[in-house]
């Protein structure tokens, strides 16, 4: 258990809907990163925090957004939805502001159909 | 931007066997390179990194190897076991404005370990 939770475990929506993702990040970590995994793209970077400010976007569509509360969680914001965002979204977080390593949560695997 | 390249994309080795895994990327800038071990639905579990200013790490079985020269690392794991059958995934991120950037991965590497 690396200690960044993230809710809900599976999401099943139709096309054009919206659905928000939730992460907390691990006791006192100040970063949250976004990765989606789908079989064809493989993990890819989405967004990064830090400390409740936008640090760094990556492949991360119009349709998508995200913010992290004072309580440093983070919810990630999906909409109008199409077959091909069903997959899998993790949330990481690092340990402390110096530190380097990211520790992934459990994901939430959604599924547009 | 960065972009890594991992390769083989399948692996099967006996068990008892050694498995590499190797990567490389294209930014010179990046300085920190973590291997990731995924089993089937499961997070990516970090097992080892390696940062710039060292050329090789060890933790048990599994080692790591920079060549900042040539921009490429590499996952190496001795004497492999069943349960090391995963997906491995190869990182690379760059620090800036004083916190860690975000990963660029490889496509990774199906490890098969065959009893």
């Amino acid at each position: 258990d690396s200690g960044v939770t993230q809710t809900p475990k599976h999401l099943i929506t139709a096309t054009g809907q919206r659905v928000t993702l939730r992460c907390s990040p691990r006791s006192g970590d100040l970063s949250v990163y976004w990765y989606q995994q789908s079989l064809d793209q493989g993990l890819q970077f989405l967004i990064q925090y830090y400390n409740g400010e936008e640090r760094a976007k990556g492949n991360i569509l119009e349709r998508f957004s995200a913010q992290q509360f004072p309580d440093l969680h983070s919810e990630l914001n999906l909409s109008s939805l199409e077959l091909g965002d069903s997959a899998l979204y993790f949330c990481a977080s690092s340990l402390r502001q110096e530190d380097y390593e990211q520790y992934f949560g459990p994901g939430t695997r959604l599924t547009v159909t | 931007g960065e972009n890594v390249e991992q390769h083989p994309s399948t692996l099967s080795v006996q068990e008892g066997d050694s498995a590499v895994i190797k990567c490389t990327y294209s930014d010179s800038a990046s300085n920190y390179f973590p291997w990731y071990k995924q089993e089937l639905g499961k997070r990516p579990q970090l097992i080892i990194d390696i940062r710039s200013n060292v050329g090789e790490k060890k933790d048990q079985r599994i080692a790591v190897t920079l060549n900042k020269t040539a921009k490429h690392f590499s996952l190496h794991i001795t004497e492999t076991q069943p349960e090391d059958s995963a997906v491995y995934f190869c990182a690379a991120s760059m620090r800036y404005g004083g916190s860690q950037g975000n990963l660029i991965f490889g496509k990774g590497t199906k490890l098969s370990v065959k009893p």
